[in-house]
């Protein structure tokens, strides 16, 4: 069964640091999808950056980047020269299968990293 | 990418009364999802929304708590029946297009049963 494990429950930064959030993943399917969300204390899920299992480079999104290591199960996020806008919930996300159009498309959790950057 | 408008953006219900929670989209899209975040939780999938069909609902939902309505390629209701203050969450509206990588969030549904 696919999952998702996040095991930074809370974070501190200073500002215009980089940090890097952890996420480890695992999942039998060789096709999947590995999405990072940001979520402020307002509730909204704000979809940060995107690497499919097959993608040759990891992806970059202006100041975030993802550390995606296959052979180590492990999508981190990165992001570089922290904002105090950036204070918020951080959660990693997998779905198996890749642009399908009538399977689940779920999208599998983890428990989130709550980032605080510090001025 | 779509905008994605989720109404109302919060609530606060009475127990045993029920909430129907509206979500439009400003493009046609194949996939629609609703995910419950209970309070300090993470999302969990409550079910997927078909159009012109009833809805698949994950393990834990059922559809006489979780009705769920899509009447078209760019909206979908959830309701929460009989609402009990363990209901008490953010409910979030998720689309995705045919060959889309990501999914996309609304805003949110921020309810409170007493």
């Amino acid at each position: 069964a696919q999952k998702i494990t996040q095991t930074q429950p809370g974070m501190f930064v200073q500002e215009k640091e980089a940090v890097t959030l952890d996420c480890t993943y695992d999942t039998s399917d060789p096709s999947y999808g590995l999405f990072w969300y940001k979520q402020p204390s307002s509730g909204e899920m704000i979809f940060l950056i995107y690497q499919g299992s097959y993608d040759q480079q990891n992806a970059t999104e202006g100041r975030y980047s993802l550390n995606f290591q296959k052979a180590r199960k492990s999508a981190n996020l990165v992001i570089s020269a922290s904002q105090l806008g950036d204070s918020a919930m951080y959660f990693c996300a997998m779905r198996e299968g890749v642009n399908y159009g009538g399977a689940t498309n779920k999208l599998i959790f983890g428990t989130g990293t709550l980032l605080a950057v510090q001025p | 990418s779509a905008v994605i408008s989720q109404k109302p953006s919060r609530d606060i219900c009475q127990r045993g009364t029920s909430l129907t929670i509206q979500c439009q989209v400003d493009s046609q899209v194949t996939m629609m999802f609703w995910y419950r975040q209970q309070p300090g939780q993470s999302l969990t999938l409550i079910a997927t929304a078909n159009q012109g069909s009833e809805a698949t609902y994950e393990s834990g939902f059922v559809i006489d708590k979780f009705p769920i309505s899509r009447p078209n390629l760019t909206f979908s209701t959830l309701t929460v029946s009989n609402m009990s203050p363990e209901d008490s969450s953010i409910y979030l509206c998720s689309v995705a297009g045919q060959g889309w990588n990501i999914q996309y969030f609304g805003a949110g549904t921020r309810l409170s049963v007493l």
